[in-house]
């Protein structure tokens, strides 16, 4: 069974508008949340991430809020342009460490000039 | 020279072939990571190698085959594989297996025909 569930494959937006990709998990020991970000024929990068002891995380334009009661995080883009259209994966860890990281399937972001 | 550098970039090999993949950071970093990449399906880790010592094997059949000479570099040795084995193959590193901040090479597109 999935633990880290990104139910929408797909998301377009209009260029100057906000993307909120969702995330949502089902470990409650989940204490570290990431976003990474995967242009086509590159490796995922590291784009933004989240402790459990907050509620928000900022860096520029990207956003990460996290829901700890209802399990759920998600990611902000203001204002959305062009070049973040890519596959945005959603991963959590419990008790630290990469040897635990659980990844989402993905959400792929389209964003229209 | 990007941090983490993979190659092939692509492979096609049939079932009864012995290949390689071969993965090199430039970061310094003391983690080294296989991950698996299906279509459809979240990113799965394979194996885990901390100071060159393997802490971490997920399961994967004995068809593949991980070595680790250093720190940096990491190879992934393939035989008798499966159609089913067919994805995207990732190198990641990281610091140590503490960090959940993993930095991908761009990944081998395999297919096994």
């Amino acid at each position: 069974d999935q633990q880290v569930k990104q139910n929408s494959p797909s998301l377009s937006v209009q260029e100057g508008r906000i993307s909120i990709l969702n995330c949502d998990y089902t470990n409650s020991m989940f204490d570290y949340f990431l976003w990474y970000k995967k242009y086509p024929a590159e490796g995922p990068t590291f784009l933004i991430s989240i402790s459990s002891i907050k509620d928000k995380n900022e860096d520029g334009r990207f956003t990460v809020f996290l829901n700890k009661s209802a399990k759920h995080l998600s990611l902000h883009i203001v204002p959305s342009q062009p070049g973040d259209s890519a596959v945005y994966f959603c991963a959590a860890s419990a008790q630290g460490g990469s040897e635990k990281l659980v990844f989402g399937k993905g959400t792929k972001l389209t964003v229209n000039p | 020279e990007t941090g983490v550098t993979q190659t092939p970039r692509h492979l096609v090999m049939g079932m009864t072939n012995k290949k390689s993949l071969k993965c090199e950071q430039h970061l310094g970093h003391n983690a080294m990571y296989w991950y698996k990449q299906s279509a459809k399906k979240p990113l799965e880790l394979m194996f885990v190698y901390n100071f060159k010592e393997q802490t971490e094997n997920n399961s994967v059949p004995s068809r593949f085959s991980p070595e680790c000479p250093n720190s940096s570099h990491l190879f992934l040795h393939l035989h008798t594989l499966q159609p089913e084995d067919s994805a995207l193959y990732l190198c990641a590193s990281s610091r140590g297996v503490l960090s959940e901040k993993l930095f991908f090479g761009s990944g081998t597109q395999l297919s096994v025909l």
